[in-house]
């Protein structure tokens, strides 16, 4: 069966810091990927996904970034993290041709 | 674009009763599918139904229940027998099979179920 992981489950970084979240999924090969951000008592907002390795496509220009160096990897980046950074960041994948979407346990992130 | 749009930010129900859920979406596509998502306090995304347009009998899981118009661009969610369980918030969400491969999202709305 189909498992997706996220770490870190919780992050309080400092304003100016760098963030890597990394997403991974097991026991399927080249599914979709695709992060979103959710503010507090909020909806979800795509922030990027990607169909291949290699190919990031990006919803929301802002100071993050996201890179999948491996089929089944996802990772969520920034360089300087501000303070309107802070939410639930959530991972999701999806079978190819398929459109359910199955969802990490997501990552709390408060920048202070 | 297609828009998904959930106007009750908030809803509260006694347990045992029944609720309903609604949302509407804006697409000119004729073949989507629609979802229901449900996100406890745990914060996990559970789906709980899932509508394909083409069908135009309504989508059933146990207790949930969708009513789908088509023509109305309509797609609320019912959900019979209220547990505590079901406090959660609820997200609609939109997927256009012939472009891309996305799901939009309402920006749900907080149902509470009260003893």
């Amino acid at each position: 069966s189909q498992t997706i992981h996220q770490w870190p489950a919780t992050l309080v970084q400092p304003v100016g810091s760098p963030l890597s979240l990394e997403c991974t999924v097991e026991g399927t090969s080249n599914p979709n990927l695709y992060w979103y951000r959710q503010a507090a008592g909020r909806g979800l907002q795509l922030l990027f996904y990607s169909v291949g390795i290699g190919q990031i496509s990006s919803e929301v220009p802002q100071n993050l970034s996201a890179s999948r160096p491996q089929d089944r990897q996802f990772i969520l980046s920034s360089k300087k993290l501000l303070l309107s950074d802070s939410g639930f960041y959530l991972c999701a994948w999806t079978p190819k041709g398929w459109n359910e979407q199955f969802f990490g346990p997501g990552t709390r992130l408060t920048v202070l | 674009a297609q828009t998904v749009t959930q106007s009750q930010p908030e809803m509260s129900v006694q347990e045992a009763e029944t609720v309903t859920l609604s949302c509407t979406y804006d697409t000119s596509e004729s073949n989507y599918y629609l979802f229901w998502y449900k996100q406890p306090p745990s914060r996990q995304m559970i789906l709980v139904i899932r509508q394909e347009a083409y069908k135009q009998q309504n989508a059933t899981e146990n207790r949930f229940s969708v009513n789908f118009q088509k023509a109305a661009k309509s797609f609320s969610l019912k959900i019979s027998d209220s547990q505590l369980g079901d406090t959660a918030m609820y997200f609609c969400a939109f997927y256009d099979r012939g472009g891309s491969e996305k799901l939009v999202f309402g920006k749900g709305m907080k149902l509470t179920v009260n003893p």
